[in-house]
């Protein structure tokens, strides 16, 4: 059973949508991460939220501790944030869990 | 510049030849962690060090060894590569050793091909 889950698995979006993809963890894990993965294979950690909300420019993350869930929006997208979006765990482990990602394409 | 480098980024090579990943961090992190990737599996945790000389096995280790001797280096090390171990690896490093909930800061990637 991963701890991470992560949907929906692949989402196609035209320009100018507004996108969230959703992420579910297990008990244990105490921080989530957002990482985006673009072709050609490069990670970019985009956040780290252990509570509350972050925005940086048009992309914002957020988390309910509570019932274990976070989410990241992408305001008005564009094609050029078309790329692999995965959310991770960080554990009280210190040890790292993952989600299966979400494959995202903008359409112009 | 910060950053993770890993070397080399493409290898081909065959069973049984051991061979190692380099990766070095310039930014003092103390925390450093290796992982593979592959399709249908997504990324997994194979080893991690939250400071010199400490080191922890991940979700996969099996087949791999690590050592961290210095702060900025974290060399992940195939004994005996089978095929099974082809794959592409990410190094990765964020500042704390208190606990990884800092963000990470990963390396170009490593394609690794065993025949």
């Amino acid at each position: 059973k991963n701890e991470v889950e992560q949907s929906p698995q692949n989402l196609t979006a035209q320009e100018g949508e507004f996108i969230t993809i959703n992420c579910s963890y297990s008990v244990g894990i105490s921080a989530l991460h957002w990482l985006q993965q673009h072709p050609g294979g490069g990670i970019v950690s985009l956040f780290m939220l252990s509570s509350g909300k972050k925005k940086h420019g048009r992309l914002i993350a957020t988390i309910n501790i509570q019932e274990k869930h976070s989410s990241l929006h992408i305001t008005a997208s564009h094609p050029r944030d078309s790329a692999v979006y995965i959310c991770a765990g960080s554990g009280n482990n210190n040890d790292m869990r993952f989600g299966a990602g979400t494959r995202l394409t903008v359409k112009p | 510049e910060a950053q993770v480098t890993q070397n080399p980024r493409y290898l081909i090579t065959v069973t049984g030849k051991k061979l190692t990943v380099t990766c070095s961090q310039n930014m003092n992190h103390e925390y450093m962690s290796w992982y593979r990737q592959d399709p249908g599996l997504g990324l997994r945790q194979i080893y991690y060090s939250m400071n010199v000389e400490v080191t922890d096995k991940g979700d996969v280790p099996e087949g791999y060894k690590v050592s961290r001797k210095e702060k900025r280096n974290f060399p992940l090390i195939l004994e005996s590569p089978s095929p099974n171990q082809t794959s592409l690896y990410f190094c990765a490093s964020s500042l704390s050793g208190e606990g990884i909930n800092q963000p990470q800061h990963f390396g170009d990637g490593t394609r690794l091909s065993i025949l």
